[in-house]
């Protein structure tokens, strides 16, 4: 079950900036869990893009950040990049469920 | 670096019990430190993590799968499993492996495999 909301979509020319958001609720996100990021292209491996909210895995270009505040968590792509064209999902671990929970994924497209 | 391979049946008859590998190369499962973790998405859904196991057997599951999922694991193959039963078409799904670091309840999935399609049909 998907219980973090994000866009199904958002686009950008090549060069700018995008955002992302993920929004949760007081038992997930606003009760202070982390919340990680990933990027996935289909057919392949989902990959850590962020962790810890804001953190960036070695080899992930600062052009990804990521932060949080209150129920919700964001993450920009700075220099959009057509290899940047994949599926985001946030994640996160829910206290009521006692589960971990995903985003409901966005479609990042380079225009 | 430590790299995770799904196997087996692409395809499971409903009512019968849907069974996966995952093969961790590049490092020990026995080494510890880390949770071993089946997550899944369905065709066109977001991810649901389905759950995982420690080394030393200990296992920990979604609620909503609890009763069907059996998740094991194999130290002198480095292998570890997934058992879901009384499948149905809803369990129709990719599924993935993914390694997850222990002492924190937040933590995030690292490694992932590149996932098997799992269809269940007659």
């Amino acid at each position: 079950q998907s219980v973090l909301t994000q866009p199904p979509s958002v686009s950008g020319a090549p060069g700018q900036r995008v955002t992302i958001s993920c929004t949760g609720s007081s038992s997930n996100i606003g009760a202070g869990y982390d919340v990680h990021w990933y990027q996935h292209l289909p057919g392949t491996a989902p990959k850590l893009l962020i962790y810890g909210n804001s953190n960036r895995p070695s080899g992930v270009p600062d052009r990804f950040s990521g932060s949080k505040s209150g129920t919700s968590a964001s993450l920009a792509i700075t220099g959009l990049q057509a290899d940047d064209e994949a599926d985001y999902y946030c994640q996160s671990y829910d206290s009521s469920l006692s589960d971990y929970v995903f985003g409901t994924g966005t479609k990042v497209t380079v225009l | 670096q430590v790299q995770l391979q799904e196997s087996g049946p692409g395809l499971v008859k409903p009512s019968q019990t849907l069974s996966l590998t995952c093969t961790v190369s590049g490092g020990s499962i026995s080494s510890g430190g880390y949770y071993w973790s089946w997550i899944r998405q369905h065709p066109g859904k977001g991810l649901e993590w389905i759950g995982y196991i420690h080394y030393s057997g200990s296992t920990y599951k979604n609620v909503s799968l609890k009763s069907r999922v059996t998740i094991s694991v194999d130290t002198s193959k480095n292998q570890f499993s997934l058992r879901l039963s009384s499948v149905t078409a809803a369990d129709t799904a990719v599924y993935y492996c993914a390694r997850a670091p222990e002492g924190i309840i937040d933590h995030p999935f690292d490694p992932w495999g590149q996932g098997t399609l799992v269809t269940v049909s007659s």
